[in-house]
């Protein structure tokens, strides 16, 4: 596609449910990214993404968030047993550098979870 | 202390005026520069990248780095209704992450 596609736009869930979130990087892209975006947070590193590599998973804030990506293209990111704190705008990024230095994330619109 | 900072505060400016944002950080490492800005309910997109110290120019956009004072601004002249938007710095050193402030919300008024 043209731009980074993720789905759903938004989702609405209740505690202690689970929830999986999905994203599509631009085609030919190597790296991809999970950001999450709190209110007056900033963004805050999830997880990466590169390639065939293990992925860098330092930025996951707890053993309920786990993310895969699978043949090399779309990830899933899934939050088990959600909690009201879970609640933010996740955000996926990819690129096609492979942190060389020059990274340059294109992100998609993001999924807004609200967990009640 | 964070490694980026970036003072969250509001931005409201008549239609023309110089917007001027600012981040500060306090890894020396960090090499590369970024401007994201960010329209509501959208993902941030990328708008400027530095690499040295000094200013870059592009169009009405200034981005401007001060490694000794670990300082970096963004400048926009001619100010857009259009620009009104989320602006958020960002910086990389090469470990596979881009560290972010926490962005400014500039609203600019007709």
């Amino acid at each position: 596609g043209a731009g980074v596609s993720q789905s759903p736009s938004n989702k609405v869930t209740e505690k202690g449910k689970d929830v999986e979130l999905r994203c599509d990087p631009i085609s030919g892209h190597t790296a991809l990214y999970w950001y999450r975006q709190s209110l007056g947070q900033g963004l805050e590193f999830l997880i990466y993404f590169q390639g065939n590599s293990a992925p860098d998973k330092s930025g996951l804030p707890s053993d309920r968030f786990s993310a895969e990506r699978t043949g090399g293209s779309v990830s899933t990111l899934t939050i088990q047993r959600t909690q009201q704190e879970d609640s933010a705008v996740y955000l996926c990024a990819s690129s096609t550098q492979t942190g060389s230095g020059s990274e340059k994330l294109f992100f998609g619109s993001g999924t807004q979870l609200s967990v009640l | 202390q964070k490694e980026v900072e970036q003072d969250p505060g509001p931005l409201s400016v008549p239609e023309g005026a110089i917007v001027s944002l600012n981040c500060t950080y306090s890894n020396s490492a960090f090499q590369y520069f970024m401007w994201y800005r960010q329209y509501s309910r959208k993902g941030p997109e990328l708008l400027m990248y530095t690499y040295s110290s000094g200013n870059k120019e592009d169009g009405r956009f200034t981005a401007q780095v001060d490694k000794s004072s670990k300082y970096i601004s963004l400048f926009i002249r001619d100010s857009q209704p259009s620009d009104s938007a989320t602006y958020l710095c960002a910086m990389f050193y090469g470990n596979n992450r881009l560290a972010f402030g926490k962005g400014n919300q500039v609203v600019v008024i007709p």
